[in-house]
């Protein structure tokens, strides 16, 4: 199963709203997860079910999307946003559980 | 609360044998709810899957690199390890050493904080 993420990089100011989006080569249910990692950092997990919020993740991310098509909303870019962004599809069981290409969410 | 620490050379010469190992803390590495895997990050780019192994000692691989790789536990240590063999410079990445529950639908809950490995003579 191959991720498309789009796009693959974008520039927002603080405040902004932002939507990367994430296709799947073939339908994957709500099998999706969604990372953020910054420079040097292993990922960070935001999002799984593709809607799910992990406990912690401030409630200005949300995830959507179901079968081949899911997005990553951050509803009011923060300046501890501006990071790369990963999704992830869960469906293959057992793996390889393979990632997107990344978008970077730079600071206009 | 899991940690994984991953541990190894940092530097490999081509065509040798890259050895790594996570260590994983607060939990038992014998578990049936968690797989084990690495995944890695070539310099600037995205994220790899590269494998994993689980409770009952099955392995799976990332097809792209399934002839080179091994990933074995040693739960007398609550180790895991890798081994990728032939190195070249394009296997130059971070490695991660992850954890997730053992399940479809489930996404990598641990991550360890990622150690480079160059592969330069």
């Amino acid at each position: 199963i191959q991720l498309t993420q789009s796009p693959s990089s974008l520039s927002a100011s603080v405040g902004d709203r932002v939507t990367i989006t994430c296709r799947a080569s073939q339908g994957i249910s709500s099998y999706l997860a969604w990372y953020q990692q910054k420079p040097g950092k292993a990922p960070k997990l935001l999002i799984y079910a593709a809607s799910t919020l992990q406990s912690g993740v401030p409630s200005r991310f949300s995830g959507s999307g179901s079968g081949t098509d899911f997005t990553l909303t951050i509803s009011s870019l923060q300046p501890e946003d501006f990071a790369t962004y990963y999704c992830q599809q869960l469906n293959s069981y057992p793996p390889p559980l393979t990632f997107g290409g990344g978008t970077k969410v730079e600071i206009k | 609360q899991l940690q994984l620490q991953e541990s190894g050379p940092g530097l490999v010469k081509p065509s040798e044998t890259l050895s790594l190992t996570c260590t994983v803390s607060g939990g038992s590495i014998s578990s049936s709810s968690y797989y084990w895997g690495w995944i890695r990050q070539p310099p600037g780019k995205g994220l790899e899957w590269i494998g994993s192994i689980y409770y009952s000692g099955s392995t799976y691989y990332n097809p792209s690199l399934k002839s080179r790789v091994t990933i074995s536990v040693d739960t007398s240590k609550n180790q895991f390890s890798l081994k990728l063999s032939s190195v070249t410079a394009a296997d130059t990445a971070v490695y991660y050493c992850a954890t997730g529950i053992a399940a479809a639908g489930n996404p990598v809950d641990y991550w360890g904080q990622g150690t480079l490995v160059t592969v330069s003579s």
